[in-house]
């Protein structure tokens, strides 16, 4: 079992739809979650950063994390047709050190 | 734009070679670390160097090794280049307090 879980698609929604992106985990010693958006051909770019549990939200974007359930979710409302890319999760231990990243997510929107 | 610039951005080798991948980091960011994305995955760490230290490692043979310059740039080496090394490596450092961020990436094919 891999130590972070995350459904890699393909995800495809009509433009202005929200997009639903989650993970699980397995190590109860991650603290810090994050998500990253990678464009084709490009690094990871960071989207949402978070300590623990709870919601946090920027612009189009809300991330959750529950760490009772080991989940995490990040919501994309008034999804754009430059929203399409793959969406990584990301979480560690200790902050910004040994990050443990899914899969990836890869996501369509439609115009 | 995230500070962190690799070079080159491909590259091809051949099984058996050694390959030297190169990073250049803004000022102050004291931390460098790098990451293997096969096609298809999420980023894997590799390690993590601070103040031109070795800070951690992830599950990778002593053939992977780093160097990182007081001038803020860093280099991966790999030996002995086998198949299961091509891959996306990415380079990604912060400042103190703050995320990390990367660059763009090497795409390394081993033929």
């Amino acid at each position: 079992q891999k130590e972070v879980e995350q459904d890699p698609g393909p995800l495809s929604v009509p433009e202005g739809a929200i997009v639903s992106l989650n993970c699980t985990y397995s190590n109860s010693a991650f603290q810090y979650f994050m998500w990253y958006r990678q464009y084709s051909r490009k690094g990871p770019e960071l989207l949402m950063y978070t300590y623990s549990s709870g919601n946090k939200e920027d612009g189009r974007f809300t991330a959750q994390v529950d760490k009772s359930s080991k989940y995490i979710s990040l919501f994309i409302r008034d999804s754009q047709p430059s929203d399409s890319a793959t969406y990584l999760c990301a979480m560690s231990p200790e902050r910004d050190y040994k990050l443990s990243f899914g899969a990836g997510t890869t996501v369509t929107v439609r115009a | 734009e995230t500070g962190v610039t690799q070079s080159p951005t491909h590259l091809i080798k051949t099984r058996g070679q050694q390959v030297t991948l190169r990073c250049s980091s803004q000022s102050g960011h004291n931390t460098v670390s790098w990451y293997q994305q096969a096609l298809g995955q999420g980023p894997q760490f590799i390690f993590q160097y601070y103040r031109e230290e070795e800070n951690g490692r992830g599950n990778f043979p002593p053939r992977f090794s780093g160097l990182q310059f007081p001038n803020y740039s860093s280099e991966l080496n790999v030996n002995a280049l086998e198949l299961d090394d091509s891959a996306l490596y990415l380079c990604a450092s912060n400042p103190p307090n703050s995320p990390l961020h990367f660059g763009n990436g090497t795409r390394l094919t081993v033929t």
